[in-house]
């Protein structure tokens, strides 16, 4: 069964912060993306890997920054949390050419006081 | 700029009824139209796609229409059952590794 494995479902850190959020998937997929979800707002790509080390940026990357060592695993980055970055964060993956059926982790709600 | 679909709207439905979410989308080059759905905890999860040049397309117990002419896309799903109880959200990919999602939908099931 396919598998997005975020690691956190909750975390609550404090303004200025460095926060690692981690993400890895078992399907070998080439594809993998960093979403925030805030009520009203739908989805909103903050940063998209198309393979290792590769990154491009999305909607709203301010603030952030990604890192792909692996191919399973997408980390985010929140340099220096701040409290308008809290917000649901949701990682998915999907196949290189299929960008359109993405599979989803559970997300990590991420609390910035 | 890009948007699809509405603030959040909610829906409510009798179990074994019918359903039908709709969204509207902007941008005509898009090349698929796809539904997802988020239950309470959960992250989205994949339901169907439409591709640009079809109108419509059947899965289980889903059917989703796309008209091209006045950029609108629905999901409609027969005989509604408790386990549907969720946010549903319309997208679609505008080319490369970008999605456009729209707010969601919130269905309610009544038993």
């Amino acid at each position: 069964d396919v598998k997005v494995t975020q690691s956190s479902r909750y975390l609550v850190k404090r303004t200025g912060e460095k926060v690692f959020l981690e993400c890895v998937q078992d399907m070998d997929h080439e594809n993998m993306f960093w979403y925030r979800q805030d009520p009203g707002l739908g989805l909103r790509l903050i940063y998209f890997s198309y393979d290792v080390k590769m990154k491009e940026k999305g909607d709203i990357p301010e603030g952030y920054s990604v890192s792909r060592e692996k191919k399973e695993r997408f980390s985010l980055i929140l340099e220096s949390a701040s409290t308008n970055q809290t917000s649901m964060y949701l990682c998915a993956s999907s196949l290189l050419d299929r960008v359109n059926i993405q599979y989803f982790g559970a997300g990590t709600r991420l609390s910035v006081l | 700029g890009e948007s699809v679909g509405l603030h959040l709207p909610t829906l409510s439905v009798q179990e074994g009824d019918n359903s039908i979410i709709n969204c509207a989308y902007s941008n005509s080059a898009s090349d698929y139209f796809i539904w997802y759905k988020q239950e309470s905890g959960k992250g989205p999860q994949f339901i169907i796609d439409i591709r640009s040049n079809m109108d419509k397309r059947q899965g289980q117990r889903v059917t989703v229409l796309l008209n091209k002419t006045v950029k609108h896309l629905s999901l409609q799903i027969a005989a509604t059952q408790p386990g549907d109880s969720a946010v549903y959200f319309c997208a679609e990919h505008t080319g490369g590794f970008k999605t456009i999602f729209g707010a969601g939908t919130r269905l309610f099931v009544k038993a």
